[in-house]
């Protein structure tokens, strides 16, 4: 199946300070790729649809001044986590689809970040 | 508002049983439902993508079917074994875009 790659898989930052996570499509195009935050024992919540040339749409409540999200190209999105604090600490995962097998949602590793 | 829930939370079984995990959604008019798996820790693993003109889908041990108008859909596990354990995630897209998870089953398949 298609591939959805994260990176790092995980990071540990000092408060104040920014961190970057990038997500790939290695093997398809994806014009949206989707962000989420999943807490301990909850399910994922969507944070943000990224669109390839365009602004990124936030889901209600969630900040798009903390959160910068860019999708430069057709195989990589990135969020930013700015000006960390330690209730930014969290796992976040991305996803794509793949319009070429009908829609199917593919989602990266994971990274977890870890702001001291 | 499209509310996506699965049922149970958690299950435990002893290996070998034949398994069935439920997820229900509250609108009918989806575009496709999706089964994942998530390991502690990692990403989600697609199972099953099943569209909205389909009945079920099949890989390996695993079946899956969807019911539109009664908003139900089933993961059927056959033969079950201690590496199934994981959490399953089902999802539900509603319009290309917008999609629902509910928050999953927290299966455990005992050796």
């Amino acid at each position: 199946g298609a591939v959805v790659s994260q990176h790092p898989s995980w990071v540990i930052c000092k408060s104040g300070t920014s961190v970057k996570i990038e997500c790939r499509s290695l093997d398809f195009q994806a014009t949206t790729m989707f962000w989420y935050r999943q807490f301990p024992k909850q399910s994922l919540m969507l944070m943000a649809t990224s669109n390839e040339g365009s602004k990124a749409t936030y889901e209600q409540g969630v900040e798009k001044d903390k959160f910068l999200i860019n999708h430069a190209s057709l195989t990589l999105s990135t969020l930013t986590v700015t000006s960390a604090h330690p209730e930014d600490s969290s796992f976040y995962i991305c996803s794509a689809r793949d319009l070429g097998t009908a829609g199917e949602l593919f989602f990266g590793e994971g990274s977890r970040l870890t702001v001291l | 508002k499209q509310e996506v829930t699965q049922i149970p939370a958690a299950l435990s079984v002893p290996e070998g049983e034949n398994l069935v995990l439920n997820c229900s959604f509250t609108d009918s008019a989806i575009y496709n439902l999706q089964w994942f798996r998530q390991d502690p820790g990692k990403g989600l693993t697609s199972l099953l993508l099943i569209q909205s003109s389909q009945r079920e889908q099949t890989s390996g041990r695993l079946n899956a079917s969807l019911d539109k108008s009664s908003g139900r859909s089933t993961l059927y596990i056959a033969a079950s074994q201690p590496g199934d354990s994981a959490t399953y995630l089902c999802a539900v897209t509603s319009h290309f875009n917008k999609f629902y998870f509910g928050s999953g089953t927290k299966l455990n398949v005992k050796p």
